[in-house]
């Protein structure tokens, strides 16, 4: 079956660089979600759209952006990187319940990209 | 969302059965229990979701008792592995656009052989 897709796997970036985290959800998914984990962390919630908006907000840095286009695929853009911006970098997709009793959304995440800012 | 409490970590050898509880005082009428495992470098994968009493999948058990302010994961006769982080979530049914997933801080289980 068709997983959540992102690319690129790994980045190497300098401080105050600009990098670009692409995300292809699965499809027929309506949701895709951003999250961050640093080392030894755990997974932060960054940022979510719904259906090409913007559902959900953060912790996500000012200096980061995201948007959802019309095919679905997200991106996550960030400028003026810093050092503590290494991270491993997640997107996660979901299909939407709206009917009670129907149980929590599942989320399937991506094998995420690993940024690295020197 | 209510906040889950686990142990932040846990032992185990090969063939055991590992029972990792987590406790959510304050979980609401429409929350559901969740578990998702996390290897080193890769994304969560969900295991098991459930409301009240006992689900079962290929993978895990929950269970949870009545009052539903704790659950228990349950992995048979684990492997090697099953060497991950495990985090329990509190999840709101049918919630729609802003249903995220909060992250706590998950229980670190290592099987050795």
């Amino acid at each position: 079956a068709a997983g959540v897709i992102q690319s690129p796997r790994h980045l190497i970036k300098e401080k105050r660089e600009t990098a670009t985290l692409k995300c292809y959800p699965i499809p027929r998914h309506d949701t895709v979600y951003w999250y961050q984990q640093g080392p030894g962390q755990d997974p932060q919630f960054l940022i979510s759209f719904y259906e090409k908006m913007q559902s959900d907000k953060g912790s996500i840095p000012d200096r980061f952006s995201a948007q959802q286009f019309s095919d679905y695929h997200s991106e996550l853009n960030m400028s003026s990187l810093e050092l503590g911006d290494s991270a491993l970098y997640f997107c996660a997709s979901s299909l939407q319940l709206y009917t009670q009793g129907s149980g929590a959304n599942v989320l399937t995440f991506g094998a995420g990209s690993r940024l690295t800012v020197l | 969302l209510a906040k889950t409490t686990q142990p932040i970590s846990m032992d185990s050898y090969e063939g055991q059965e590992v029972n990792i509880t987590c406790s959510h005082n304050n979980i609401a009428t429409n929350d559901y229990i969740t578990w998702y495992q996390q290897f080193p470098s890769q994304g969560p994968r969900f295991i098991i979701q459930g409301y009240k009493t006992k689900v079962t999948n290929e993978v895990a058990s929950l269970f949870i008792p009545a009052d539903r302010k704790s659950s228990t994961l349950s992995l048979p006769r684990v492997s090697l592995s099953d060497t991950a982080v495990y985090y329990c979530l509190v999840v709101k049914d049918y919630g729609g656009a802003t249903n995220k997933l909060i992250f706590g801080t998950g229980t670190l289980l290592a099987v050795q052989p």
